[in-house]
């Protein structure tokens, strides 16, 4: 079946660090890939989205790019604010199924940004 | 701006007791789902629908049902709540989208405390 592997945390860093977020994937087919952000206390937002290898998403400075032969879609941020503290989940679709049954998510980050 | 509403934000409820969450989309999707989310064990899906009428278990669908009577409208239905069943519960939708990734929209979530 399908999984996605990402690290839990909590991740903490500096005010304008850099970020990176790894994500690793198993899918039996073509998936669709997403990073989804938690801002506390509410739903997820759809970050960003790849749905093609060699795709690059991007949004709001955050970027990720799908990688086929490493099986990856690792989050980046050249540098991070306070207000990007937030749990961070990485998921797939696997439109075989014609997409309706659903996304697999990883367990999300927790990331905490310090002044 | 599309949406997708949860009925609650915070619920209360005693064990035993027979509890409906509710959730409505205004984007004419064609899926819906409930997860729910707990801390270390990420989102876990309860239930999906692809259709009025339709629904499919998910991994977790024990001690649920669901009720789609109409396409913009899911409702999750705890028979006899239990403690175990003190969460966070997250709606979505989705549609094959213009780049047929099915990325899922998500309600605000419903914190859910069962006494």
């Amino acid at each position: 079946g399908n999984s996605v592997t990402q690290m839990e945390g909590p991740v903490t860093l500096s005010e304008e660090a850099f970020l990176t977020i790894n994500c690793t994937y198993t899918a039996t087919g073509y998936p669709s890939l997403f990073w989804y952000v938690q801002y506390p206390g509410e739903g997820l937002q759809l970050l960003l989205k790849a749905t093609k290898a060699d795709d690059k998403g991007s949004n709001k400075g955050f970027e990720a790019t799908y990688r086929k032969e490493t099986t990856s879609f690792h989050l980046e941020k050249g540098s991070v604010q306070v207000s990007d503290s937030a749990v961070y989940f990485c998921a797939l679709s696997d439109q075989s199924g014609g997409g309706a049954d659903g996304l697999t998510f990883g367990k999300g980050t927790h990331l905490i940004i310090q002044p | 701006d599309v949406k997708v509403t949860q009925s609650s934000r915070y619920l209360v409820k005693r064990t035993g007791e027979k509890v409906f969450l509710e959730c409505v989309q205004d984007m004419d999707h064609e899926n819906m789902f409930w997860y729910r989310q707990d801390p270390g064990l990420g989102l876990r899906l309860i239930y999906f629908s692809y259709d009025v009428k339709m629904k499919e278990k998910g991994d977790i669908p024990e001690g649920y049902s669901v009720s789609r009577e109409k396409k913009e409208r899911f409702s999750l239905i705890l028979e006899s709540a239990s403690t175990n069943q003190t969460s966070m519960y997250l709606c979505a939708s989705s549609s094959p989208g213009t780049s047929g990734s099915y990325e899922q929209f998500f309600g605000p979530g419903t914190r859910l405390t069962v006494l």
